[in-house]
């Protein structure tokens, strides 16, 4: 399973926007692109997924290096709910490798 | 939103006894999966199931384990003799079809199963 490399924390004011990266240089050109985010004692949650072009939804936007071996999974503004761990994952196929993710803390 | 619904919330069980995990995924989803997580450690894939037969496995995922749809709407985990070790947050998820694994997996909130 390819690797994805994610700062260990972040954090962020309240009411302004994130920027949480992720690296996968070993990405294969069928990896798709998922993050998913996990609040405190709660399953995982889907967040977004792309392949090769950025990604608008109505959670967050997935901006994809051009390369591919790097993203960025933006959330426009920060809220006290957004604090979560935020994993990146590649993936073709069905199964999820979650890694240890980033920890998103958010101030008010 | 429909959602995955997990029971019970909390199972405590002795040693050596055997555990069934419940779960009601999305009624019109087709891939279901569980996963599990050990208190303070990573999220890690069991097995995903299609089509009335696993798909794919993980090495935890060893003779102890299986897995069941006993009718339309139910996906079981059972763990047939519990170990200490199998204390975790179990969560279940299904998705629609998707040979390319493009498909968004949508997560209950998990069994929290201890074992004395």
């Amino acid at each position: 399973d390819a690797k994805t490399t994610q700062p260990n924390s972040m954090e962020s004011n309240e009411e302004e926007p994130v920027h949480l990266p992720c690296n996968h240089s070993t990405i294969s050109g069928t990896d798709y692109i998922h993050w998913y985010r996990q609040l405190p004692s709660q399953g995982p949650e889907y967040v977004i997924h792309g392949l090769t072009s950025n990604v608008n939804n109505r959670m967050a936007s997935l901006a994809i290096a051009e390369d591919r071996k790097s993203s960025t999974l933006i959330l426009h503004r920060a809220t006290l709910r957004d604090a979560a761990v935020y994993y990146c994952i590649l993936g073709y196929g069905n199964k999820l490798v979650f890694g240890a993710g980033t920890i998103l803390r958010v101030k008010s | 939103e429909p959602e995955v619904t997990q029971t019970p919330s909390h199972q405590v069980t002795q040693m050596g006894q055997e555990v069934i995990l419940r779960c009601v995924p999305i009624s019109n989803h087709l891939y279901f999966y569980w996963y599990r997580q050990i208190l303070g450690q990573k999220v890690e894939f069991l097995v995903s199931f299609y089509n009335n037969e696993i798909s794919e496995k993980s090495e935890i995922f060893d003779d102890q384990f299986s897995v069941e749809r006993p009718d339309g709407s139910n996906f079981t985990l059972k763990i047939r003799s519990t170990k200490l070790e199998d204390s975790a947050m179990y969560f279940c998820a299904s998705s629609e079809v998707s040979l390319s694994g493009n498909q968004p997996q949508h997560f209950g909130d998990g069994t929290r199963l201890s074992i004395l």
